[in-house]
């Protein structure tokens, strides 16, 4: 019954390497998300995407990239994968694409360790 | 672009006390406020949110204040619990993209028994 579910929870992967993330919502949304969380802790948008528009935040590499096969799904895939990339990666998700801000909910994370 | 800064980045206080975790915005056309709290190894989960057209909620334990002219709000947390530990990021944001959802560096409070 969970709402934003993500798989792996864990990657441990060597640098240089090619990753994916999966996420999957059942909440009927029409947005979903991918953030960066470092080790600080600070959250940081990646992407936003709905079934119109991906908008990229600026300053993430073009080695990240979102493929979202259906509406209900985003998945994230990174290339070339550096030490810097180690962080927790979270997707969320939120309704009302064209209106006004709502609630994103978030999945439980990716913790993914480079080497 | 939106800038959220968030105070104190720590906080600790006794179990039954209350706590207060302030931020501040910078772009005025913000118009979305919510409070996200994050549990050891969890993804973040809202916990109350206020809109612009509304100066306080409240929610059992838990209430939000909004100064629009200011440009800030604060989280009040009441008889505050050891469960209430975790990390509390307050964020802002005006469009339904995301692109401008900006969270505040977070804020963990710890509740001593």
């Amino acid at each position: 019954d969970t709402a934003v579910s993500q798989t792996p929870k864990y990657l441990v992967t060597q640098m240089g390497n090619d990753k994916s993330i999966k996420c999957e919502q059942n909440l009927g949304h029409d947005t979903m998300y991918w953030y960066k969380q470092d080790s600080k802790k600070f959250l940081k948008i990646m992407f936003s995407y709905n079934n119109k528009e991906l908008i990229i935040n600026e300053t993430v590499p073009n080695r990240f990239s979102p493929k979202s096969p259906d509406k209900a799904h985003l998945n994230l895939h990174i290339n070339s994968l550096e030490l810097g990339d180690s962080a927790v990666y979270f997707c969320a998700s939120s309704h009302l694409a064209g209106g006004p801000s709502d609630t994103q909910y978030f999945g439980p994370g990716t913790r993914l360790t480079v080497l | 672009g939106e800038n959220v800064e968030q105070h104190p980045s720590t906080l600790s206080v006794q179990e039954g006390d209350s706590a207060v975790i302030k931020c501040t915005y910078s772009d005025s056309a913000s118009n979305y406020f919510p409070w996200y709290k994050q549990e050891l190894g969890k993804g973040p989960q809202l916990i109350i949110d206020i809109r612009s057209n509304v100066g306080e909620k409240k929610d059992q334990r838990i209430a939000v204040t909004l100064n629009k002219t200011a440009k800030h709000f604060s989280l009040h947390i009441t008889e505050t619990q050891p469960e209430d530990s975790a990390v509390y990021f307050c964020a802002a944001s005006w469009d339904n993209y995301g692109q401008n959802f900006v969270f505040g560096p977070g804020t963990r409070l710890s509740v001593l028994p």
